[in-house]
């Protein structure tokens, strides 16, 4: 059962746009939320994090929100830039550090 | 410069035939994974440890196995009884303190001859 869902496979927006990425969740357990990016044949980079005890984390263009009544995470990009364009993992963990990833949106950010 | 270095980047397997993944880091982390990426799907789980000379099964471990003698390397052996094993093979680490990302390695991409 997936725990971790990120139900749109590919978004596209126009360069210096607002990119908007979501992910839902289903165990009430997680505390620890991550974005990754991947480009092909890469390994994941981390992004950014949030901790269940907030609601926002900021880091220059990507804000990370989280709303956990409604066990949802999104990743906000502004402005989009070309070089955005890959593949974003949401991923959810709890104490243990067992991590689970959803399968992925694929951003294209068109100039 | 700390890191995860997988190898090799690229691997061929026989029908019937056993093959190693390597994973080493240099970043002092105690717990290592290894996952499973197939054309779109998420980072499945195979293995991971939390400390050397010990090791968990994760979500689809079957026809796979590990080892962990050293804190900084963690091979993945793809056995015979992995019936499906071409797929990306992704290793990756964090330290033992709570709410650490995870660093990963660039992969390994596996075929089947």
């Amino acid at each position: 059962d997936q725990q971790v869902k990120q139900n749109s496979p590919s978004l596209s927006v126009q360069e210096g746009r607002i990119s908007i990425l979501n992910c839902d969740y289903t165990n009430s357990m997680f505390d620890y939320f991550l974005w990754y990016k991947k480009y092909p044949a890469e390994g994941p980079t981390f992004l950014i994090s949030i901790s269940s005890i907030k609601d926002k984390n900021e880091d220059g263009r990507f804000t990370v929100f989280l709303n956990k009544s409604a066990k949802h995470l999104s990743l906000h990009i502004v402005p989009s830039q070309p070089g955005d364009s890959a593949v974003y993992f949401c991923a959810a963990s709890f104490p243990g550090n067992q991590f689970y990833f959803g399968t992925g949106t694929s951003l294209t950010v068109i100039p | 410069d700390g890191g995860i270095t997988q190898s090799p980047k690229y691997l061929f397997r026989k029908e019937g035939q056993n093959v190693t993944l390597s994973c080493e880091q240099n970043l002092n982390h105690d717990a290592m994974y290894w996952y499973r990426q197939d054309p779109g799907q998420g980072l499945r789980l195979i293995y991971y440890s939390q400390i050397v000379n010990d090791f968990q099964k994760g979500d689809i471990a079957e026809g796979y196995s590990v080892s962990r003698e050293k804190k900084e390397s963690f091979p993945l052996t793809v056995t015979s009884a992995q019936k499906n094993p071409t797929a990306f093979y992704l290793c990756a680490s964090t330290g033992q303190i709570s709410n650490q990302p995870q660093h990963f390695g660039d992969g390994t991409r596996l075929s089947i001859l």
